[in-house]
């Protein structure tokens, strides 16, 4: 199974600030990645898939880009409510895996 | 709009079977258009896909899990299950629902892709 990695697992920022993550897969996924937000106690919501397309309703403040192996979400200016945990996950192959995981914390 | 609603027992017993049912209202399981996934998150932990099914009982289960898993359909209430035998404390978990949009399409099959809507989720516990 294809592997995924993300980084940082975890990092605090403030509100207005633009955040990056990165998620790194073990093998070539072409573009097949989506990007997931969780919030405590709820379920994960999907903001983008292909990458870098955009979830209908989904602020454009999130972005995605990357292909290949390695890909990155970023938020261009963080706001109260993207205080969350954002997976990004591979459709490439079976079966379908998430990466482990990056909790945006306030500072 | 589609909206799922998992639902079942939340206290299984080791070495039991656990059974959930995943309701679709707003939209017909019977569509063609989908997938139908089970995924599951250990308290505290990581995301693991289960298994989808489509409406005609083609199923496919991640290999970790397949000795144990049966996905089910029935299309007459919009509704599909799993069930996982012989559980574990490790099997303690929210379970998910989701909706799977058909990733890549060979002439002949197309893999699972994202996964949009999700039910709230249903903890399950397993202890005696």
């Amino acid at each position: 199974a294809i592997r995924m990695t993300q980084s940082p697992s975890s990092f605090s920022a403030s509100t207005g600030d633009r955040v990056t993550i990165t998620c790194r897969a073990s093998q070539g996924i072409s573009s097949y990645l989506a990007w997931y937000q969780q919030k405590p106690g709820k379920a994960p919501k999907l903001l983008i898939y292909a990458a870098s397309t955009l979830q209908s309703g989904v602020p454009s403040r999130f972005s995605g880009s990357g292909s290949g192996t390695d890909f990155t979400l970023t938020i261009s200016c963080l706001q109260s409510e993207d205080f969350a945990t954002y997976y990004c996950q591979q459709y490439y192959s079976y079966p379908p895996v998430f990466g482990p995981g990056t909790k945006v914390d306030i500072k | 709009q589609v909206q799922l609603q998992e639902s079942g027992p939340g206290l299984v017993k080791p070495s039991q079977t656990l059974s959930l049912t995943c309701t679709v209202s707003g939209g017909s399981i019977s569509s063609g258009d989908y997938y139908w996934s089970w995924i599951r998150q250990p308290p505290g932990k990581g995301l693991e896909w289960i298994g989808y099914i489509y409406y005609s009982g083609s199923t496919y289960y991640n290999p970790s899990l397949k000795s144990r898993v049966t996905i089910s359909v029935d299309t007459s209430k919009n509704q599909f299950s799993l069930k996982l035998s012989s559980v574990t404390a490790a099997d303690t978990a929210v379970y998910y629902c989701a909706r799977d949009n058909l990733g890549y399409c060979s002439s002949t099959s197309c893999l699972p892709g994202e996964f949009d809507p999700w039910g709230q989720g249903t903890l399950v516990t397993v202890s005696s």
